[in-house]
């Protein structure tokens, strides 16, 4: 069973197109987020809501829309896509920060989804 | 602001050496500090945590940790390198208040047979 899965694991698209990449987890976390690997590694946090709540939105372009129709998903929305839109995007998910718990504060992420905008 | 800083984007050690991993961390409160992996075309996975109490911590694989608060590191490390531990390996700190982690930049470590 896979905890945090992503689909499609692989986009390609051309600029100007919209496209949308689907999360799930099954793990009963309270919190789930975006980030975003740009190509020399850099992981930045795009989003993170809890429990349905949008409670980090980065500098991000209003083109990326996310969507959490229930805890156990959070979807991201690309409109009008950008050559520098190409990156992997993983979706994650945690307990609440500052609970305890060996659990407590730990990411679990998904294997992520490859997006290339030519 | 709370930050994290890798030193090295790549370093290269032999199988069956000791390998080490450099993080430095900036931060006004005391940090919760996380080291992760990621294998080619995978997720990130927890390697170790430090939050409070043993300030080394052992994590996956044989890879260990110590918090240094009097060097603001957290350095990675294992005595002996095996070729499966060649991955990206990211050092995280949590923005306490802000529920979120910060990564460094990475270090891609490659082992040599």
């Amino acid at each position: 069973d896979t905890a945090v899965s992503q689909t499609p694991k692989y986009l390609v698209t051309q600029m100007g197109n919209d496209k949308s990449i689907k999360c799930e987890q099954n793990l009963g976390h309270d919190t789930m987020y975006w980030y975003k690997q740009d190509s020399k590694k850099f992981l930045k946090i795009m989003f993170s809501y809890n429990n349905k709540e949008l409670i980090i939105n980065e500098t991000v372009p209003n083109r990326f829309s996310p969507k959490s129709p229930d805890k156990a998903h959070l979807n991201l929305h690309i409109n009008s896509l950008e050559l520098g839109d190409s990156a992997v995007y993983f979706c994650a998910s945690s307990q609440v920060f500052g609970q305890g718990g060996s659990g407590a504060n730990v990411l679990t992420f998904g294997a992520g989804s490859r997006l290339t905008v030519l | 602001a709370q930050s994290v800083t890798q030193l090295g984007s790549h370093v290269s050690v032999s199988e069956g050496a000791l390998v080490l991993l450099r993080c430095n961390y900036s931060s006004s409160v005391p940090p919760y500090l996380f080291w992760y992996v990621q294998y080619p075309n995978q997720g990130l996975q927890l390697l170790l945590k430090y939050t409070t109490g043993a300030t080394l911590v052992k994590g996956i694989n044989g890879f260990e940790a110590e918090f240094k608060k009097s060097e603001t590191s957290f350095h990675l490390t294992k005595p002996s390198a095996h070729m499966s531990d060649a991955a990206e390996y990211f050092c995280a700190v949590l923005i306490q208040g802000a529920q979120k982690l910060v990564f460094g930049q990475g270090t891609r470590l490659t082992i040599n047979p």
